[in-house]
């Protein structure tokens, strides 16, 4: 099983609508981190968490919401979704120390017309 | 100011040939990450090779190498004996300390997306 889950895998939404992307890991890390990726940006931060009750805004966290419901899971909310909102979206996972990579969710295609 | 640059935002190589793909960074914490990762068209983020800003040895994973250049800020991957699968987006990154700024985040560059011709 893969340590580190998204739901849903793809997802097509109309303006104005909410939308919540959900991750849950396996690998017992304390740090969850949402980030977008859009073409010829690279990832962007959203949102990230050092533990269930540490919650911080990333670089682009305008229009999202999230959500820390236990150290497996954190979850990322479109309150109302917008077009521009379209993107890949990705959870990831890490220790605190600079030496350690995160860990990749296979990423939510989300497209919102 | 950017981070980490990449400055090539394509590029070609010849399969079985070697190819670097190029990144700086900046910044004014002594202890860092600097790390690769790998995007297929599939979409997923594979991690390939990390190297540590006090790690004196440049860091090889199979094929893949990283030729870190402290006093310059650059850490570029190189791939030796390119292959067919190894076509794909390349994202350098790094990680600064919990004193850094960047609150030990994982900063991205924008990418490189490499292709390998048969």
């Amino acid at each position: 099983d893969a340590d580190v889950t998204q739901t849903p895998r793809n997802r097509i939404t109309k303006t104005g609508k909410r939308i919540m992307l959900e991750c849950s890991q396996t690998k017992g890390h304390d740090r969850m981190y949402w980030y977008r990726q859009d073409p010829g940006l690279g990832l962007r931060l959203i949102y990230y968490s050092f533990d269930v009750k540490d919650i911080n805004k990333g670089e682009i966290s305008d229009g999202y919401s999230v959500s820390r419901q236990a150290q497996a899971k954190f979850s990322l909310s479109l309150e109302s979704a917008i077009p521009n909102q379209t993107a890949l979206y990705f959870c990831a996972t890490g220790l605190g120390t600079p030496y350690n990579e995160q860990f990749f969710g296979p990423g939510t295609r989300l497209t919102v017309l | 100011a950017q981070k980490i640059t990449q400055t090539q935002p394509g590029m070609f190589v010849q399969e079985k040939e070697a190819v670097t793909l190029d990144c700086t960074y900046d910044t004014s914490d002594q202890s860092y990450g600097l790390f690769w990762y790998k995007q297929p068209s599939s979409g997923e983020m594979i991690f390939l090779i990390y190297q540590g800003s006090y790690d004196e040895q440049n860091a090889t994973e199979g094929r893949y190498s990283l030729n870190f250049q402290k006093a310059r800020k650059s850490a570029n991957l190189v791939i030796s004996a390119s292959q067919l699968g190894d076509s794909a987006m390349y994202f350098c990154a790094m990680r600064e300390g919990l004193n850094g700024g960047s609150q030990g985040n994982l900063i991205f560059g924008k990418g490189t997306k490499l292709s390998v011709k048969p």
